[in-house]
């Protein structure tokens, strides 16, 4: 039964970088049929995929158009486990950060969601 | 990118009646190579996050109850609640993983009438 355990800190100064750990349990990061993904719920109730990475031989990465350039998702095979940086931070990044394995060949599966609150 | 739009908003169906959520997807996520839609739908409720309850559009997750199904093909599709209860009272979200940026619907919130 795969499972995603969260972690990271609730609370970001502005201006600073949010730093969040999703492990891996029953998986493999690497797994050559499954994505890794962080997804966000602002207060205002709607989710927005934010990115994922994949392992194809290679390591691939997709991000959403609203934090390119700002977030970096970095798998970490030796832990099984994958972490968002998602830097400069505002007010409005405030929101719930979930980790989820998606995957074309199976069900989803999701983390039970890190509260984050940007503000000084 | 792939716009999921659903609709209505929000339902309000007595208990034991049918509840029907609808999602369409500005382009196909019919995968013609395996004949799959890469289409979910998700139940959440309140301080909670989204629990899967159809994946490929019309697959129940394991241990959801067959009250709830999924239907449609290549942009439109529905979640159907055969005989909604009260435990069925949430959001429900539609979501696209056939490319990236993978996409959500806005949400249909299903409440008792």
């Amino acid at each position: 039964q795969v499972q995603l355990q969260q972690s990271g800190p609730g609370l970001v100064e502005p201006s600073q970088t949010l730093s969040l750990t999703c492990g891996i349990s029953g998986d493999s990061v690497s797994s050559n049929s499954a994505a890794w993904n962080w997804i966000r719920q602002s207060p205002s109730g709607g989710l927005e995929w934010l990115g994922r990475t994949y392992y194809r031989s290679n390591w691939f990465f997709d991000y959403a158009v609203s934090v390119r350039g700002r977030m970096i998702i970095n798998p970490d095979a030796s832990k099984n486990q994958f972490s968002l940086l998602l830097n400069s931070v505002t007010p409005e990044d405030t929101a719930i950060y979930y980790c989820a394995r998606i995957s074309q060949a199976t069900s989803a599966v999701w983390g039970r969601g890190t509260p984050v609150t940007v503000s000084s | 990118d792939i716009v999921m739009t659903q609709s209505p908003d929000s339902l309000a169906v007595s208990l034991g009646e049918r509840a029907t959520i609808n999602c369409k997807s500005s382009q196909s996520v019919f995968h013609s190579s395996n004949n799959i839609n890469y289409l979910t739908w998700y139940q959440q409720k309140p301080g909670q996050p989204p629990r899967l309850l159809i994946y490929w559009a019309s697959t129940r997750e394991y241990g959801v109850p067959d009250r709830f199904s999924g239907s449609g093909s290549g942009t439109d599709f529905t979640l159907t609640i055969s005989s909604l209860q009260a435990e069925d009272v949430a959001v429900y979200y539609c979501h696209q993983y056939y490319s990236a940026p993978l996409s959500f619907g806005g949400g249909t919130k299903v409440e008792i009438k």
